[in-house]
C-alpha cells in the first residue's frame, strides 16, 4: 500500500525566504509523485510531477522538487517566498500512471509574513 | 479550454436525505475521479470512472455511488446522508494517456453541509 507523510501542518516563512515543504512517501513500486496547491475555496492545482525521468523537477511559480529514492522523499522548495504563495500544499503518490487513484498527504498550510 | 466544472458549488442537506453532485470534465478527457476532502481525514479517493465503467474504488460505504455518461460527464450520489458526510467533494478529470502519469485537473468542488 502507498502512503504519504507530510511533517507538520503549518509552515511560516518571511517574504523572500526559502520555502521548504517536506514529503516522504511509501510505495511498493516505483512511484509517480505530485505536488498540488489549494487556495481558499478552490480546487487543487498541479505544481509539478515526478514520473521517473529527471530527479529534479521544476514546476510552476518557481517551485521545484527533488526525488530521492534512498530517502523516499520528494521535498518541495522555492528559493524566495512571495505573499501569493500562501496556500495549502499537498503531496500525493500514485503507484500507477494508468489510473487516477492518488494517495494524498494531510497537507501543509504555508503562511508568508511580510 | 474550459476547466472541470462542478455543480452545485454549495449545498445544504439534512440527515437522511440524498444528494447528487455533477461533474463536467475537460473536453477530451475520458477519466473522471472523485475525492472527498474533510478537515479530519484529508483528501480521500472515492472512485474513478472511465468509459462509463467504474475502474477503481476507494474505501467508502455503498451509500456513495457514481456513474459516468457517454459524454464523460459524471455524477456522484450519496444516499442516507450522515453528519460526517459534510465535506468538499472534488472531481478531477484526466486524459488517460497510455504512457506516463495521468495528471489530474481538479474542479473547484462542491461543498456539502449536512445538518
Amino acid at each position: 500500500a502507498q502512503s504519504v507523510t507530510q511533517l507538520g501542518s503549518h509552515v511560516s516563512v518571511s517574504e523572500g525566504a526559502l520555502v521548504l515543504l517536506r514529503c516522504n512517501y511509501s510505495s511498493s513500486v516505483p512511484p509517480y509523485l505530485f505536488w498540488y496547491v489549494q487556495y481558499p475555496n478552490q480546487g487543487l492545482q498541479l505544481l509539478l510531477k515526478y514520473t521517473s525521468a529527471a530527479t529534479l523537477v521544476k514546476g510552476i511559480n518557481g517551485f521545484e522538487a527533488e526525488f530521492k529514492k534512498s530517502e523516499t522523499s520528494f521535498h518541495l522548495t522555492k528559493p524566495s517566498a512571495h505573499m501569493s504563495d500562501a496556500a495549502e500544499y499537498f503531496c500525493a503518490v500514485s503507484e500507477s500512471g494508468a489510473n487516477s487513484k492518488l494517495t494524498f498527504g494531510k497537507g501543509i498550510t504555508l503562511s508568508v509574513r511580510p | 479550454k474550459a476547466g472541470v466544472t462542478q455543480t452545485p458549488r454549495y449545498l445544504i442537506k439534512t440527515r437522511g436525505q440524498q444528494v447528487t453532485l455533477s461533474c463536467s470534465p475537460i473536453s477530451g478527457h475520458r477519466s473522471v475521479s472523485w475525492y472527498q476532502q474533510t478537515p479530519g481525514q484529508g483528501l480521500q479517493f472515492l472512485f474513478e470512472y472511465f468509459s462509463e465503467t467504474q475502474r477503481n474504488k476507494g474505501n467508502f460505504p455503498g451509500r456513495f455511488s457514481g456513474r459516468q455518461f457517454s459524454n464523460s460527464r459524471s455524477e456522484m450520489n450519496v444516499s442516507t446522508l450522515e453528519l460526517g458526510d459534510s465535506a468538499l467533494y472534488l472531481c478531477a478529470s484526466s486524459p488517460d494517456r497510455a504512457t506516463g502519469a495521468n495528471v489530474l485537473t481538479f474542479g473547484a468542488g462542491s461543498r456539502l453541509t449536512v445538518l
